[in-house]
């Protein structure tokens, strides 16, 4: 079975720039949680989605939006990066709300 | 505020050597403690989940003991290898124990050297 994988890996953007981010969960899981990794504050709660609804969300500003579609794949968009939106953006896949996370490799976000 | 406190943040043993993690957490009301295991550039990997009434869970030469009572943690590994160096991180999951739920810690850094 295929583990969660995110896409693009590495990604490096200017100061003002959008970015979207995409994780395709494993197979048959319905929910999906992105997190922000970076080496200071350890992992920070983004968003939660399941069943293409947004279930909670982190304490970030209102430029990180995320999506989820009707297959459970999962988009999330940051407008107008800042320096300090450089982290790992790290998705994870449940088969249900509060079953155990399978986390994906992460995409290296660089803003310059 | 919930927290979770993890110790030492960093940790070199020589391989074959065994070693303890230690997490202290604040988290209320307690629904389970998670250790991963992180490898540089890559996602966090489930070692263990313990629930309230559960004190000791093994996976394989990693062991993880938890104490409710004083709210501590730790993860024993036995006869370290090369590949267990990585960071190892605690979460602790609040009430539901959804995503928005978990806190996490910031991790113990392990570096096995031969």
């Amino acid at each position: 079975k295929a583990g969660v994988t995110q896409t693009p890996r590495y990604l490096i953007k200017t100061r003002g720039q959008q970015v979207t981010l995409s994780c395709s969960p494993i197979s048959g899981h319905r929910s999906v949680s992105w997190y922000q990794q970076t080496p200071g504050q350890g992992l920070q709660f983004l968003f939660e989605y399941f069943s293409e609804t947004q279930r909670n969300k982190g304490n970030f500003p209102g430029r990180f939006s995320g999506r989820q579609f009707s297959n459970s794949r999962s988009e999330m968009n940051v407008s107008t990066l800042e320096l300090g939106d450089s982290a790992l953006y790290l998705c994870a896949s449940s088969l249900l709300l509060s079953y155990e996370q399978y986390f994906g490799p992460g995409t290296r976000l660089t803003v310059t | 505020k919930n927290q979770v406190e993890q110790s030492p943040q960093s940790l070199i043993i020589l391989e074959g050597k065994n070693c303890t993690l230690q997490c202290n957490y604040t988290v209320s009301p307690f629904s389970n403690l998670r250790w991963y295991k992180q490898d540089t550039g890559r996602g966090p990997v489930s070692l263990t989940i313990m629930t309230f009434s559960e004190n000791t869970k093994s996976n394989g030469r990693y062991t993880a003991t938890l104490d409710a009572d004083t709210k501590q943690s730790s993860l024993h590994i036995t006869a370290s290898q090369l590949s267990d160096s990585a960071s190892y991180i605690c979460v602790v999951s609040e009430g539901s124990g959804t995503a928005s739920k978990l806190t996490f810690g910031t991790g113990t850094r392990l570096q096995v050297t031969l």
